[in-house]
């Protein structure tokens, strides 16, 4: 079974904060992606990584940036976190199919 | 036009009955085409995926692709309560291996 993690369920952040997010995968999966889910706006795509050190902007890269040092771990920062990024963060990693992580439900106050 | 879409719903069919849920998508050099369920609060599950015209059955699911008509659907026959969630169309738009574009989500509701 593929399994990919997330380094947390919930966070509460303050503005201006930064903000790790973090996802380990163990299936050698090559790529490697960030989403946001909000109601009504659906999944976008905020960044991927198809190679460690190689990373490609999604749809909404605006205020975030990511790290793939290592093949099974993608980190998304959020530099100074708003309140406009409250949001659910999902990761996923594929071979073909993407497997998405439990999500990390973020709340910036 | 949206490149991946879904009917928008919600749907509602009473138990034992048959969901169909239907995606279109906008390129025809698509190839690969996934469902996944979502439960309220959860990240999606993939349930199903279909590359080949026609259809594929897994248990109670059947992915139905018709390639020429740009056109995904999935049946969920005799449902039940379990299966109210959302379900997410993905596809390869344009061929990418790497990438998936998904549907806004259709929720279907089971009444008991």
């Amino acid at each position: 079974d593929v399994k990919v993690t997330q380094s947390s369920r919930y966070l509460v952040k303050r503005t201006g904060e930064k903000v790790f997010l973090e996802c380990v995968q163990d299936m050698d999966h090559e790529n490697m992606f960030w989403y946001r889910q909000d109601p009504g706006l659906g999944l976008r795509l905020i960044y991927f990584s198809y190679d460690v050190k190689m990373k490609e902007k999604g749809d909404i890269p605006e205020g975030y940036s990511v790290s793939r040092e290592k093949k099974e771990r993608f980190s998304l920062i959020l530099e100074s976190a708003s309140t406009n990024q409250t949001s659910m963060y999902l990761c996923a990693s594929s071979f073909g199919e993407q497997y998405f992580g439990p999500g990390t439900r973020l709340t910036v106050t | 036009q949206k490149e991946v879409e879904q009917n928008s719903g919600p749907l509602s069919v009473p138990e034992g009955a048959i969901a169909s849920l239907n995606c279109t998508y906008s390129d025809r050099g698509s190839q690969s085409f996934f469902w996944y369920r979502q439960y309220s609060g959860k990240s999606p599950e993939l349930i199903m995926f279909i590359y080949s015209n026609g259809d594929k059955e897994d248990g109670r699911f059947t992915a139905q692709l018709n390639k020429a008509s740009q056109y995904v659907s999935l049946l969920i026959r005799d449902s039940q309560p379990s299966d109210s969630a959302t379900y997410l169309c993905a596809v390869d738009l344009y061929g990418s291996a790497r990438q998936l574009t998904f549907g806004s989500g259709t929720q279907l509701t089971v009444l008991p």
